[in-house]
């Protein structure tokens, strides 16, 4: 059965930092690519980034680029997410998701339950 | 980037009635890559619907998907209680994917 488990989520102040983790179990996870979702208070699914299953390719969208950082160790089966210079509008419940090819560029057929970041002071 | 634009936002319908749901692309999605998902309150998101009209395993086939181009559509033949949720459009084909804003249906 198909595992995902994040954790790391907490309450930071504006410009401070913060490492997600999932933790995966059930797959060949570094044949999978990976990807970071969340959702804002009320709001719908923003895609955050992406990795390939080496770990090689990395993708950000454009309102996190340059301030967070994904990484996986396929020997810990474990997805990361390091988030610098937090804004209020990063507040979010942050999902890890399970792309279905090695590449990141598909739908995600597994979805972790979510950690909630709140950036406030 | 390709915006996706889902409506209605809410659609308020009676158990075993027909929903229909449409997400619209600024873009034409390449190859129909567009997936559904459902999502209830205080859960992650469900895949329902890849390619456009492939459904996801364990689906039942009361839900559907169909169009082409940029616009695409969910189906729900016949509301069962459980589909009362958040239904959301995803496009892909890149590593950038886009997700609609979601089309709540309501009882």
């Amino acid at each position: 059965e198909v595992q995902l488990l994040e954790s790391g989520g907490a309450l930071v102040q504006p410009g401070g930092s913060l490492r997600l983790s999932c933790a995966a179990s059930g797959f060949t996870f570094s044949s999978f690519g990976m990807s970071w979702v969340r959702q804002a208070p009320g709001k719908g699914l923003e895609w955050v980034s992406a990795i390939s299953g080496s770990g090689v390719g990395t993708y950000y969208a454009d309102s996190v680029k340059g301030r967070f950082t994904i990484s996986r160790d396929n020997s810990k089966n474990t997805l990361y997410l390091q988030m610098n210079s937090l804004r209020a509008e990063d507040t979010a419940v942050y999902y890890c998701a399970k792309d279905v090819s090695v590449v990141p560029a598909a739908f995600f057929d597994y979805w972790g339950q979510g950690t909630l970041v709140t950036v406030s002071s | 980037e390709s915006v996706l634009t889902q409506s209605p936002g809410t659609l308020s319908l009676s158990p075993g009635e027909r929903a229909t749901l449409s997400c619209r692309a600024s873009q034409s999605v390449s190859n129909n890559y567009l997936a559904w998902y459902q999502q209830k309150p205080g859960q992650a998101p469900r895949l329902l619907i890849y390619g456009a009209s492939r459904r996801a395993a364990g689906i039942p086939d009361r839900f559907s998907g169909s169009g082409s181009g940029t616009d695409f559509t969910l189906a729900i033949s016949r509301l069962e209680p459980e589909d009362f949720a958040v239904y959301s459009c995803q496009q892909y084909g890149t590593a950038y994917r886009t997700f609609g804003q979601g089309t709540k249906v309501e009882i």
